[in-house]
């Protein structure tokens, strides 16, 4: 089957620095990649949609100038918390799919990035 | 919410026994997945069902779906202690994927 993979797996930053996430499909081509959070015990909350080459399409109360999305490859997708505080203290779990933009088929999950800001 | 809702929120029961899950949505859809999360980790897929499927198999699951009551249920078969964890549906519209509220089951050994 299909891979995503993520990196960081985990990554502590202080408050008020920025923190990139990468996002690659590791064996397909994703025109579309999405970006979701989860807060403990909660379920998974869709931040943005992102097709390559194309600014991504932000969940509303999502903050674009917050949460960079940069989809410069059919493989690559990266996710930038900037000037992150505690708050932004999350799970980020991201997924691929090869369809373009439409969710025919399945979506292939990365496995997580735990951002703790201190 | 944009989420789609999932009962129960919790569920325990013994090993052996059978675990069923509901998964119900607002819009209509092209397919619904469902997936397991253990604690802390990241999603496992368990079974995709299009939205002309009514019933998948996939070992001890079987998924049905029910497009008019827009509802899902999965259900586990002879649970084992390991199948802890919580389960999230997601549906799948035009152009995203909305999830449930999940449903964290405990099976106790």
């Amino acid at each position: 089957g299909a891979v995503v993979s993520q990196h960081p797996s985990w990554v502590i930053c202080k408050s008020g620095t920025s923190v990139k996430i990468e996002c690659r499909s590791l064996d397909f081509q994703a025109t579309t990649m999405f970006w979701y959070r989860q807060f403990p015990k909660q379920s998974l909350m869709l931040m943005a949609t992102s097709n390559e080459g194309s600014k991504a399409t932000y969940e509303q109360g999502v903050e674009k100038d917050k949460f960079l999305i940069n989809h410069a490859s059919l493989t690559l997708s990266t996710l930038t918390v900037t000037s992150a505080h505690p708050e932004d203290s999350s799970f980020y779990i991201c997924s691929a799919s090869a369809d373009a933009g439409r969710t025919s088929y399945e979506q292939y999950f990365g496995p997580g990035t735990r951002l703790t800001v201190t | 919410s944009q989420q789609g809702e999932e009962d129960p929120q919790a569920l325990s029961i013994q090993e052996g026994e059978n675990a069923t899950m509901n998964c119900s949505y607002k819009t209509s859809i092209n397919n619904l997945q469902w997936y397991r999360q253990n604690s802390g980790r990241g999603l496992v897929h368990l079974i995709l069902i299009r939205s002309n499927e009514r019933e998948k198999h996939s070992g001890r699951l079987r998924v049905t779906l029910d497009t008019s009551k827009k509802s899902s249920s999965l259900l586990i078969t002879a649970s084992r202690a390991a199948d802890t964890a919580s389960y999230f549906c997601a549906t799948g519209g035009t152009y995203k994927y909305i999830f449930g509220t999940g449903t964290r089951l405990k099976v106790l050994a």
